[in-house]
């Protein structure tokens, strides 16, 4: 069962324009979401993160926003740019009280940001 | 310079072959971490260790093992290696404990990909 879903697996958006990314969680358990940023023949790396307990998150270009009650969260980026395009990864982090850690993502979604 | 190296980052093999992939950090990280990645199913955790000589198992452990003889090396070994396992394997790293900020983040290496033949 797939408890971090994007169902969108390519996204195309102009350059300038808001690039929206969505992701849904089915777990109810999950203290923090991240979302990471992935270029061809590289690692993922780090793009931001919001709290359970928040419901907005901003960094510069990039914006997190979470709707518990709809199990939803969404990565806005304003405005988009060539050089955003790649795989966006939507996880979430669980912990547990023996000190366990453990995170989940999504399946990614391709973005390419058309010059 | 942080850093999480793994070796090799290509390599082509045949079905039954012991290989190890190798991974370092230098970060002093207790969390590491291996992941997979294939088309359409995005990351998917294989083995993971607290700390060292404590492993435990992922979502998708079966044929792979792993050792945390040491805290900078988490090492991934295939000791007979499937066509199914050809793949993207990332190996990834992080302190241990909660941020306060929710930056929670695993630091990744830069992939290695494996095809078994």
């Amino acid at each position: 069962d797939q408890q971090v879903k994007q169902n969108s697996p390519s996204l195309s958006v102009q350059e300038g324009r808001i690039s929206i990314l969505n992701c849904d969680y089915t777990n109810s358990m999950f203290d923090y979401f991240l979302w990471y940023k992935k270029y061809p023949a590289e690692g993922p790396t780090f793009l931001i993160s919001i709290s359970s307990i928040k419901d907005k998150n901003e960094d510069g270009r990039f914006t997190v926003f979470l709707n518990k009650s709809a199990k939803h969260l969404s990565l806005h980026i304003v405005p988009s740019q060539p050089g955003d395009s790649a795989v966006y990864f939507c996880a979430a982090i669980a912990y547990s009280g023996a000190g366990s850690y453990q995170l989940t993502f999504g399946k990614g979604t391709k973005l390419s940001v058309i010059p | 310079e942080a850093q999480v190296t793994q070796n090799p980052r290509y390599l082509i093999t045949v079905t039954g072959k012991k290989l190890t992939v190798t991974c370092s950090q230098n970060m002093n990280h207790e969390y590491m971490s291996w992941y997979r990645q294939d088309p359409g199913l995005g990351l998917r955790q294989i083995y993971y260790s607290m700390n060292v000589e404590v492993t435990d198992k992922g979502d998708v452990p079966e044929g792979y093992k792993v050792s945390r003889k040491e805290k900078r090396n988490f090492p991934l070994i295939l000791e007979s290696p499937s066509p199914n396992q050809t793949s993207l394997y990332f190996c990834a790293t992080k302190k241990w404990g909660q941020a306060p900020d929710g930056a929670d983040t695993q630091y990744f290496g830069p992939g290695t990909r494996l095809t078994v033949l």
